[in-house]
């Protein structure tokens, strides 16, 4: 089976950039996207196809996608984004989710 | 706007079934596919299984073939998912999700889940 793993927890201070890491074998192969999960909501699309953002979702939100790794960076981080964030990829007739990861605005 | 109104919680015994449904609104039904999601308390996201809502084709994880029917109805823009033999560890808050994908020869390529539901909360417990 496809993994894909990502660190369990990311700190970050208010403005600053966070960035979040997603890997799996030859991931830059595949298409990523990330969700962002708050406690006792939905998960919500913030990046799809690598790169590209759902409407409403802040410009600060981007990703990018290369060789074993996906990344998502939270620029200008704000407290509203503290929240557990997913990974997920398509594998052999398989969507796959990273193990995601707890990102604290301290 | 896009919807997915999910039917609500459920207590089942183990060894029983229990059947979620999803109701979609505000886009053509049969033009996407709904995925379930579950998410075991303090656990991440776990894929169960994606249904083409055009032609009913079904795609299931390997952990959950035995056990689960994923089935839609075009008329009520509907789509349902049975889980039979419940365990305690299948206690779980169960979301359906819009499935938005890229197809190259019949075959998905890439996909991501662009709108979910609220999630139903299912508890299996003698």
């Amino acid at each position: 089976s496809y993994d894909l793993t990502q660190p369990p927890s990311v700190s970050v201070s208010p403005g600053q950039t966070a960035s979040i890491t997603c890997s799996g074998d030859k991931l830059g192969d595949k298409y990523a996207c990330w969700y962002q999960q708050k406690p006792g909501q939905s998960p919500v699309l913030v990046i799809y196809q690598d790169t590209k953002r759902p409407s409403g979702i802040p410009e600060r939100f981007s990703g990018s996608n290369s060789g074993n790794t996906a990344t998502l960076t939270i620029s200008g981080t704000q407290a509203m984004d503290e929240a557990d964030y997913y990974c997920q990829a398509w594998d052999s007739r398989t969507y796959v989710f990273g193990t995601g990861t707890k990102v604290t605005v301290l | 706007q896009v919807q997915l109104v999910q039917s609500g919680a459920e207590v089942k015994k183990p060894g029983a079934s229990v059947k979620v449904s999803c109701k979609a609104s505000g886009y053509t039904f049969s033009s996407y596919g709904i995925t379930w999601v579950r998410q075991a308390p303090g656990q991440g996201l776990e894929w169960m299984g994606w249904i083409n809502s055009y032609n009913g084709n079904t795609n299931y994880g390997q952990q959950f073939q035995d056990r689960v029917t994923m089935t839609t109805d075009t008329s009520t823009s509907t789509a349902d998912m049975e889980l039979t033999s419940l365990r305690s560890d299948d206690t779980a808050v169960y979301y359906c999700a819009r499935v938005n994908q890229a197809f190259n020869d019949g075959e998905v390529i890439y996909g991501y889940f662009d709108y979910w539901g609220r999630g139903t909360p299912v508890t299996v417990s003698s």
